[in-house]
Parts: C-alpha cells; structure tokens; sequence
C-alpha cells in the first residue's frame, strides 16, 4: 500500500540542527513532487517546504528560508528535510506528504515530532 | 504569507448539514482552482477529502463537497454523523509558488 515513513525527530538545543527523513513505498516516487508540511502542539497545519518531482525547483515558507533544506534521492525513494539554526518555535509534527495534481497533498506520513529546547 | 480565514469552531447535529468557509486573497484562493480540504482526527495525520476546489478522492463521502467564488472556499458536509467530527483545514497554492492553510475549524457532532 502506499506509505509514508517519518524519522530523525528528536530533541535538540535552539541553535542546534537536525535531519528528518521520509521513505515512500507502494508508489513510484520519483514522479511526484513531496512536502513538509508542520504543526505546532495545539496549533494548525503550516505549510514548509515542496520539492518537484526531479528536484529541478524547490521552494520555502518564509519561516524557515535560509535555515531548512529540502532534497531527496529518488534512488532511495527517500525526501530528506535539513534543519539547521533551529528555534524554540520549530517544534511540531513534521509530516511529510506525497503532492498530487500539481496542488494537492493526497497522501500522509504519520509524521515524527521536533522539540527545540534548553 | 498569512493563514487563510476559517472559522474556529462550527457545529451541528447528526443528520444536519454544515458548511466551513476559507477566505483568502486574489493571490491564493482567488488565483487558481487549488483548494483543498484535510480533515484531522485527534493525535492522527490530516487526509485528504476534496482536492481542486471541487474533486473529492476515491474513497471520500459524497457527503463531502467543495465549492469556491471569489477569493472565498467552501466545504459543505451533508448528513452529518459522529465519525465527521475532527478538525478541518483548506489549503492553496500561491501566486508566490508557496503553500498556504487554514486556521483550521474544528467541527463538533451535537
């Protein structure tokens, strides 16, 4: 069935970094753009990152420029989030989900969870 | 990049019909037919129940419809029954080649 698997959450210092990894099954990855999409404990969904299906655009949250990094290796069927100089105010749910019909999110991971604290 | 408007909170009873608004700008809701809508059970992934404003994903209740005018989107939902309640989110693509949800609303089943 088709799957989505979160890892690399974790607690780190503010300032500190962190990289998350999702591995897709049961469909074929490398013809699908992907997010990272975050929520805050109590709080809304809130839209990070997308990457085209071959990695050729990317683009970013305001939140997050300058700090986190999207890729992926289609070889592993594996999207990848770097985050570096992290905040108190990074910690969420990340999710990663699969893009479908150019904007849509269709499928979900059950995400890993981020906490940034001293 | 500012949040979409959805109302916080809506409600209704078993059998009713309820409808969750999403206001945004020209720049998002009013640019393109890229709304969707998740529904978010508690300690669960979001999931995916009408996707380009109107289409709704194999497997979803035609209970569920979408519906947009203007820079406004709507999710009505028919025949309410318990397992609808959760908390709902729109979302759309930008102008500025970003994403952009909702507050999101959370739905009570009376």
């Amino acid at each position: 069935q088709v799957q989505l698997i979160e890892s690399g959450g974790g607690v780190v210092q503010p300032g500190g970094s962190l990289r998350l990894s999702c591995v897709a099954s049961g469909f074929t990855f490398r013809n699908y753009g992907m997010h990272w999409v975050r929520q805050a404990p109590g709080k809304g969904l809130e839209w990070v990152t997308f990457v085209r299906y071959d990695g050729s655009d990317i683009y970013y949250a305001d939140s997050v420029k300058g700090r986190f990094t999207i890729s992926r290796d289609n070889s592993k069927n594996t999207l990848y989030l770097q985050m570096n100089s992290l905040r108190v105010d990074d910690s969420a749910m990340y999710y990663c989900a699969k893009n479908f019909n150019y904007y849509n999110m269709d499928v979900w991971g059950e995400g890993t969870t981020v906490t940034v604290s001293s | 990049q500012s949040a979409l408007t959805q109302p916080a909170s809506v409600s209704g009873s078993p059998g009713q019909s309820i409808t969750i608004s999403c206001t945004g700008t020209s720049s998002d809701v009013g640019a393109y037919r890229s709304v969707s809508w998740y529904q978010q059970h508690p300690g669960k992934a979001p999931k995916l129940m009408i996707s380009d404003v109107t289409n709704r994903p194999s497997g979803v209740s035609n209970r569920f419809s979408g519906s947009k005018s203007g820079n406004t989107a709507s999710l009505t939902i028919s025949g309410l029954q318990a397992e609808d309640e959760g908390d709902y989110y729109c979302a759309s693509y930008t102008s500025s080649n970003t994403w952009v949800f909702g507050g999101g609303t959370k739905l009570t089943v009376l």
